[in-house]
């Protein structure tokens, strides 16, 4: 079993939909929980992350943590064509150093 | 400063043949990292330095690979005798000492390394 499980997708909205982008985890010692986008043939860029639980929010993208459940979301309100790319979720210990990530969901937003 | 540098962007090679990368991470950062990409996965840990120090290295970096950082500044990643199954995205990422204020240890990344062994 993987540390990080992530539905490798592809997911297909249209635009203005709200998309939904889910992980959960193994590792009750992860700390930090990242969401990065990655365009094709890019290297993967941070959109936002979250310290334990709890939810955080950043324009038209909201994180939220359960740690309970060992689940994060990432949700996408008014998604645009250029949200297109692949998400990753990524944890990190606290005080560690190795980020681990998911396998990333392929999303297209269709016009 | 303009982010992570990576070079080249692209390295096509013969199996068997060596075949080297150059990162050059953010100035201000001193700890630098190897990742290796490869198609429909998320990116897997390879190495880990802290200045010039490499503290750890992953499984997944057999002994065909090795990696130096000489003097903390940019670092290099070779592969000898490569193999097929070399072939993927080798990402360098970089980030500040101690995190930041919260201690996130935020990554960024340059645009990736991709080797393609014939």
């Amino acid at each position: 079993q993987k540390e990080v499980e992530q539905d490798p997708g592809p997911l297909s909205v249209p635009e203005g939909a709200i998309v939904s982008l889910n992980c959960t985890y193994s590792n009750s010692a992860f700390q930090y929980f990242m969401w990065y986008r990655q365009y094709s043939r890019k290297g993967p860029e941070l959109l936002m992350y979250t310290y334990s639980s709890g939810n955080k929010e950043d324009g038209r993208f909201t994180a939220q943590v359960d740690k309970s459940s060992k689940y994060i979301s990432l949700f996408i309100r008014d998604s645009q064509p250029s949200d297109s790319a692949t998400y990753l979720c990524a944890m990190s210990e606290s005080g560690g150093f190795k980020t681990i990530f998911g396998a990333g969901t392929r999303l297209f937003v269709k016009a | 400063d303009t982010g992570v540098s990576q070079d080249p962007r692209h390295k096509i090679t013969k199996r068997g043949q060596n075949v080297t990368f150059r990162c050059d991470p953010i100035s201000e950062h001193n700890r630098l990292y190897w990742y290796r990409q490869t198609l429909g996965q998320g990116p897997e840990f390879l190495t880990y330095f802290q200045n010039e120090a490499q503290l750890e290295k992953s499984r997944l970096l057999s002994d065909r690979f090795s990696a130096e950082r000489p003097k903390g500044s940019f670092s290099t990643l070779e592969i000898q005798r490569t193999e097929q199954g070399d072939s993927a995205m080798y990402l360098c990422a970089s980030s500040p000492p101690q995190g930041l204020s919260d201690g996130a240890n935020v990554l960024t990344f340059g645009a990736g390394s991709r080797l393609t062994v014939l």
